[in-house]
């Protein structure tokens, strides 16, 4: 089945050790997310790659970084993880013009310590 | 930053009764709205979708009512079931490209049997 992977599902950390999340997908979607998403709240999008043209949202950290090597794979790294960085995130593919149906992945549960 | 308006925050209902959240938005731009269900542990899932040149979309038990001049949208679950019980999230595209989502906060629906 077509589908957005993400590894691992849960990453414990500690503070300020940098981490990578990385999420693939077999859709071959043209798009690809990350979001944050903390206990009870929406998820917030961190950034998005169209193609290789990526797209940083104003109020993303700077501590938060993405790579896509390829239409395949994105990686989520956050350089000195904080305390108030421990989320579930979410990566999310689209096709190109239908950036309202988002196929998720099950996400990667983050924990600082 | 557009705004997505959801309410109610949470909502309990009766098996087999009618289940309706709302939101509202701001940028009429939006071309598409969808809404997303979430399960625990599981990233949210698209749901249904309307767009504005239409009132309403019917699937299955759930239905979708736009109201253009109101700036608002409405999920309604008919015969609502315990396995119903989701936080459900409307959204919408506000970028240009329709690349990008921003979410309403969720409700979290609880179906009691």
């Amino acid at each position: 089945d077509a589908m957005v992977i993400q590894n691992p599902r849960y990453q414990v950390t500690q503070f300020g050790k940098p981490v990578t999340l990385s999420c693939s997908q077999t859709l071959n979607h043209n798009v690809m997310y990350w979001y944050q998403q903390k206990s009870s709240q929406a998820p917030k999008l961190l950034f998005h790659y169209y193609d290789k043209d990526f797209n940083n949202e104003a109020d993303t950290p700077d501590n938060f970084q993405s790579r896509r090597p390829n239409t395949s794979f994105c990686f989520l790294d956050i350089r000195s993880p904080g305390l108030g960085d421990a989320a579930m995130y979410l990566c999310a593919t689209s096709r190109e013009g239908g950036g309202y149906e988002q196929y998720f992945g099950p996400g990667t549960r983050l924990t600082v310590t | 930053q557009q705004q997505v308006k959801q309410s109610p925050q949470s909502l309990i209902v009766q098996k087999g009764g009618i289940s309706i959240i709302n939101c509202a938005y701001e940028n009429t731009a939006f071309d598409y709205f969808p809404w997303y269900q979430q399960f625990p542990g599981k990233g949210p899932a698209l749901l249904i979708a309307i767009r504005p040149d239409v009132s309403e979309k019917k699937e299955g038990r759930f239905t979708i009512s736009f109201n253009k001049s109101a700036k608002q949208f409405s999920l309604h679950i008919m015969d609502s079931q315990p396995g119903d019980s989701a936080t459900y999230f409307c959204a919408a595209p506000y970028n240009q490209a329709g690349t990008a989502l921003i979410f309403g906060k969720g409700t979290t629906l609880s179906v009691s049997s």
